[in-house]
């Protein structure tokens, strides 16, 4: 199963409202997690079974779909929400993870 | 205090062998899966395998690109998790981290890393 992270990068802004989206090849119901992922340090696990948020992680993020398409979004870019975003799926073997989405500051 | 701690990185010669090993604290490691992932220099991240628990007997999960090559084991008694990796290729040189399924249901993603170890293939 190939996931696709649309865009590849993105400027935006302090207090902006981010969407980030992954499609996956073929239906992976709810199967799928979001990472945030900063320079020299392991992925953050943000988002998983598509909309259900880790513990600890702020409220501002947020995640939604099912079947072959997923979108991951920021309410209000904080300053600490630059970095790169992963979807990945967990649907079957192999695990797959997209491209990636980095998130630069405009 | 949850924690993932990968050791054994290093520079090693095309076809040559190295072992990684990932110590694991803060939470009953038996009962628990556990992946090992890996990232190219600049590149994205790469699921390379994983290995079940005791009640599913070690069963092991390979990606298409190390399946032969590499092994992942582990030592319940000492709460470690390892990857044998054999004829290195060049294209193995990355970031190797060990990471945790929230869940040993489908889907657990994986709420633990580590730090990760660094991987050089080069001759």
């Amino acid at each position: 199963i190939q996931l696709t992270q649309s865009p590849s990068s993105l400027s935006a802004s302090v207090g902006d409202r981010v969407t980030i989206t992954c499609r996956a090849s073929q239906g992976i119901s709810n199967y799928l997690a979001w990472y945030q992922q900063k320079p020299g340090k392991a992925p953050k696990l943000l988002i998983y079974t598509a909309s259900t948020l880790q513990s600890g992680v702020p409220s501002r993020f947020s995640g939604s779909g099912s079947g072959t398409d997923f979108t991951l979004t920021i309410s209000s870019l904080q300053p600490e929400d630059f970095a790169t975003y992963f979807c990945q799926h967990l649907d079957s073997y192999p695990v797959t993870f997209g491209q990636g989405t980095k998130l630069e500051i405009k | 205090e949850v924690q993932l701690m990968e050791s054994g990185g290093g520079l090693v010669q095309p076809g040559g062998s190295l072992r990684l090993s990932c110590a694991a604290s803060g939470f009953t490691f038996n009962d628990h899966y556990m992946d090992w992932v890996r990232q190219a220099p600049g590149k994205g991240l790469e699921w390379v395998g994983r290995i079940r628990n005791k009640a599913k007997s070690y069963t092991t999960e390979y990606a298409a690109s190390v399946k032969g090559r590499f092994t992942i084991s582990r030592d319940d008694s000492k709460n470690s998790l390892y990857l044998q990796m054999n004829s290195l290729k060049t294209d193995d040189t990355a970031v190797y981290y060990c990471a945790h399924p929230h869940t040993i249901a489908w889907g657990g993603a994986f709420d633990i890393w580590g730090q990760g170890t660094v991987v050089t293939v080069s001759s």
